[in-house]
């Protein structure tokens, strides 16, 4: 089957980084997007990832590792405006993103 | 990025009333967009698949007499909520796929849909 699997919540300080693992299982693979999503709103596209490696982006950067079913998206100097839902979400075969529950980002002060 | 757009924002009915949600691709064509359904604090639900010129693809339990959907254009993919009853209230999201080498997809910000 399919399945994502990410922490359900984590918290970090303002400021500081936070690192937040996804590992996945899907049939094909097509690539592995990261959103962020604030409540309420439509998930916005952060990032994405096709190719082993390290892809940076300004405060955020995302890891991805096809042999091992595994991606990271890693945020620097966390703002409170960060704080929101970050979803992993891998491409199957047919092009559809396949999508977890998410990891709920809390920035303290 | 490629932007994609809903409307209406936020839509209040009464129950046995359809309403028709719109979703445009404003600056690509895409051939294939999707459409997903949100309970609160729950994961995106993936509805349906939409591609332009041939019947929608619904996942297993949507009833495809109860979401309709037309792709009638490479920009325009529409979902109707018929007879709409208030379990059907929830965030309705769309998505198109820009095609070519990476093909992303895009989100659209979404639809508040409240049946009373």
């Amino acid at each position: 089957g399919q399945n994502i699997d990410q922490p359900t919540e984590m918290t970090a300080t303002e400021g500081a980084i936070v690192q937040i693992n996804c590992t996945y299982q899907t049939s094909g693979f097509n690539g592995l997007f990261w959103y962020q999503q604030h409540a309420g709103e439509a998930p916005t596209f952060l990032s994405y990832n096709v190719l082993d490696g390290l892809e940076e982006k300004g405060r955020f950067s995302s890891f991805l590792s096809r042999s091992k079913g595994y991606s990271y998206l890693l945020l620097k100097e966390l703002q409170m405006k960060d704080s929101a839902s970050y979803l992993c979400a891998p491409m199957d075969s047919n092009y559809q993103l396949i999508w977890g529950a998410g990891t709920k980002l809390i920035i303290k002060p | 990025g490629a932007v994609v757009s809903q409307h209406p924002s936020r839509v209040i009915c009464k129950s046995g009333t359809s309403v028709k949600i719109e979703c445009r691709s404003l600056d690509f064509q895409a051939t294939t967009m999707f459409w997903y359904r949100q309970f609160p604090k729950k994961s995106l639900m993936l509805m349906a698949t939409s591609n332009e010129g041939s019947k929608a693809t619904y996942e297993q339990g949507v009833e495809k007499d109860k979401f309709l959907i037309n792709h009638a254009s490479l920009t325009l993919s529409t979902l109707t909520v018929t007879s709409a009853h208030p379990e059907d209230s929830s965030f309705y999201i769309c998505s198109a796929l820009t095609g070519g080498s990476h093909n992303e997809q895009f989100f659209g910000p979404g639809t508040r849909l409240t049946v009373l």
